[in-house]
């Protein structure tokens, strides 16, 4: 069975940094495309970033460009998610998402769902 | 970017009522259309695909439909299980948009 493990979230000040992982097991990482996607508390999904199997393309949210850098290892089954410069609106639940292909394109899409890590922006 | 609207943002329905979700995305996204079920405090959950087609284990009573623009996802005899919130998402370009929820309660 799929089973996507997030971790390393917590709470964070303003200005600081944060590595997110996803553990996947049950499938082999590297024949597929992966997702970071968050939701603020109390509020909707909002896509964050995407990598290709084998990690040559990558996309992210334009609000995010420059401050999350999505990467992966698929000799040791793990997605991670470089978060710098952390605001408060930042604050989420990070849910890593596989896709249904190693590729992008035009209707792939998210098909699993890891049950997410906390991530609180404060001071 | 791609907007998407869900329409209602929320629903009162009875066990056994039929619902209807609409969503509706500000170009033409064909047919790459997903919809997902999320329930309190769990990650979201496929339902179905390309517009119409069921993900594999979700019963036969949710359905899909949609081109272009306008989607709908129906459950054809709520279930006590089904109460829950229901978000639409495009996959025809990034970034991959969701609309904003649909929350099905009970009445």
């Amino acid at each position: 069975e799929v089973q996507l493990l997030e971790s390393g979230g917590g709470l964070v000040q303003p200005g600081g940094s944060l590595r997110l992982s996803c553990a996947a097991s049950g499938f082999s990482l590297s024949s597929y495309a992966m997702n970071w996607v968050r939701q603020a508390p109390g509020k909707g999904l909002e896509w964050v970033s995407f990598i290709s199997g084998g990690g040559g393309t990558t996309f992210y949210a334009d609000s995010l460009r420059g401050r999350f850098t999505i990467s992966r290892d698929d000799s040791k089954n793990t997605l991670f998610l470089q978060m710098n410069s952390l605001r408060a609106e930042d604050t989420a639940v990070y849910y890593c998402a596989k896709h249904n292909v190693a590729y992008y394109g035009s209707g792939s899409y998210v098909d699993w769902w890891g049950q997410g890590t906390l991530v609180t922006v404060s001071s | 970017d791609i907007q998407m609207t869900q329409s209602p943002s929320s629903l009162s329905a009875s066990v056994g009522d039929r619902v209807t979700i609409t969503c509706r995305a500000s170009q033409s996204i064909t047919t790459y259309l997903n919809w997902y079920q999320q329930k309190p405090g769990k990650a979201p959950k496929l339902l179905i695909y390309a517009a119409s087609t069921l993900q594999n284990e979700v019963p036969s009573r949710f359905s899909g439909s949609g081109s272009g623009t306008d989607f709908t996802l129906t459950i054809s005899s709520l279930q006590p299980e089904d109460f829950a919130t229901y978000y639409c998402q495009q996959s025809y370009g990034t970034p991959f948009t969701f609309g904003q929820g649909t929350k099905v309660e009970i009445k």
